[in-house]
């Protein structure tokens, strides 16, 4: 059964920095890996998705990676400002759930950036 | 006008009653998603419909019911409503298409309080 971890599940930086969020599955046969953002009382939106033939993928100052043999993968977010403040979640999708559309989520890592 | 709307954004009920959330997408994708959201357990999969005449269970549809009562449309019901229901349960939707990237778009939520 797949399962996904995002470590930290809290992160406070000050605004400038450079900064990694980290997630984690379990079973290495996925289809794709998306990133989401969520803000408080708000849905989800997509930030990037990784297909699984892919190493990253960059958007402005979003870079995320895929390494799927160690089942890892990582959202850079460069110089950090307080606007990035929100709760980041990472979603796989599994190759067995590819008609599906079935997603298997993170717990989250929340993000303040201090002015 | 966001493409994936929930109605109602926000309720409140009682033990027992019965209650609908509803999903309209303006996308014109084939397939829709309901959500549930509980904090600090990610999201999990209720129900999914490929299209008006695919319904399937998700990992936790015990106590749910859909309707997909048009393309666009995509209701989710709680015959009787209980408080370990209380969630925020997002509507989402995908289009396979020719080339089915795997992506979601996600509604912005309906918070739900049972009490």
């Amino acid at each position: 059964k797949q399962e996904v971890t995002q470590i930290p599940a809290a992160l406070s930086v000050p605004e400038g920095e450079n900064l990694v969020l980290n997630c984690s599955f379990t079973d290495s046969a996925i289809y794709n890996l998306q990133w989401f953002r969520q803000d408080p009382g708000k849905g989800l939106t997509s930030l990037l998705l990784i297909q699984s033939s892919q190493r990253e993928q960059t958007s402005g100052r979003l870079n995320a990676s895929l390494d799927k043999s160690s089942g890892r993968s990582t959202l850079y977010i460069a110089a950090s400002q307080p606007g990035d403040s929100a709760t980041y979640l990472c979603a796989v999708r599994g190759q067995g759930s590819s008609n599906t559309g079935k997603l298997i989520f993170g717990q989250g890592t929340t993000l303040q950036v201090k002015p | 006008d966001a493409d994936v709307t929930q109605t109602p954004r926000n309720r409140i009920t009682k033990t027992g009653k019965r209650i609908m959330l509803e999903c309209s997408q303006t996308k014109g994708h084939d397939r829709m998603y309901w959500y549930r959201q509980d904090p600090g357990l990610g999201l999990q999969l209720i129900y999914y419909s490929f299209d008006v005449k695919d319904i399937n269970k998700g990992e936790i549809s015990d106590g749910y019911s859909v309707s997909r009562q048009a393309q666009a449309k995509f209701s989710l019901s709680l015959e009787s409503a209980i408080p370990n229901q209380t969630a925020l349960y997002f509507c989402a939707t995908s289009d396979p298409g020719t080339e089915d990237t795997g992506e979601l778009f996600f509604g912005e939520g309906s918070r739900l309080t049972v009490l």
